[in-house]
């Protein structure tokens, strides 16, 4: 069956450094792969889309990198702030579906 | 502002009574989406409707029932037969299925 898989334990780093969180994921290969933030007791918040034959994508300090050979995506934040500091999940489209798979999320801390 | 509207943020419930969850969207999407969070785990969906008066389950529908009379609202009903209802349950929509979601800010459900 079609799996995601995030870093489960939190990643903390210092102002100004760049973050860089991972997605992996397995038994399908997807047109297109997501990024959302989520902070505590609210929804889900959409960043970006990359498909399958765009290598990296970049919105302000948020790059993205979709590996379909790895079957992989890096999230990277640069110059990373305190206001960073949130759970940032990966989803995927269901193969031949009208749904999306999403990942369990990992949490970012960002000291000052 | 257009989003999507969930309510009440909170909600408690005695264990063996059913309880509906409200989702209200002025987006003008046709699709509908409900997922559960749980600490941990990653979005599970439960129920999603493509169009008014048509709706499918998810990959966790058991306990669970909803409607879509309305191309804006799309009510979910935790019944008595859900055996573990107590989590955080996100409503979304999306244009034209399989775009970006838009989420709701979350319904937190408790049930002793």
């Amino acid at each position: 069956s079609q799996k995601i898989e995030q870093n489960s334990e939190a990643l903390n780093i210092q102002e100004g450094k760049t973050a860089t969180l991972t997605c992996n994921y397995t038994n399908y290969s997807p047109a297109y792969l997501q990024w959302y933030r989520q902070d505590p007791g609210r929804g889900p918040v959409f960043l970006l889309l990359i498909r399958e034959n765009e290598k990296e994508k970049r919105k302000e300090r948020l790059k993205v990198t979709f590996d379909t050979t790895l079957k992989q995506s890096l999230f990277h934040i640069t110059a990373s702030q305190p206001a960073d500091s949130a759970t940032y999940l990966c989803a995927l489209p269901y193969t031949g579906g009208f749904k999306t798979i999403f990942g369990a999320g990992t949490r970012l801390f960002v000291k000052a | 502002d257009g989003g999507i509207t969930q309510s009440p943020k909170y909600l408690f419930r005695k264990e063996g009574q059913n309880v509906t969850l409200s989702c209200e969207q002025n987006l003008n999407h046709d699709a509908m989406y409900w997922y559960r969070q749980d600490p941990g785990q990653g979005l599970r969906l439960i129920y999603y409707s493509q169009i008014v008066n048509d709706f499918q389950k998810g990959d966790i529908a058991e306990g669970y029932s909803v409607s879509r009379e309305k191309k804006e609202s799309f009510p979910l009903t935790v019944t008595s037969a859900q055996k573990n209802p107590t989590a955080f349950y996100l409503c979304a929509s999306s244009d034209r299925g399989l775009e970006p979601l838009h989420f709701g800010n979350g319904t937190r459900l408790t049930v002793t």
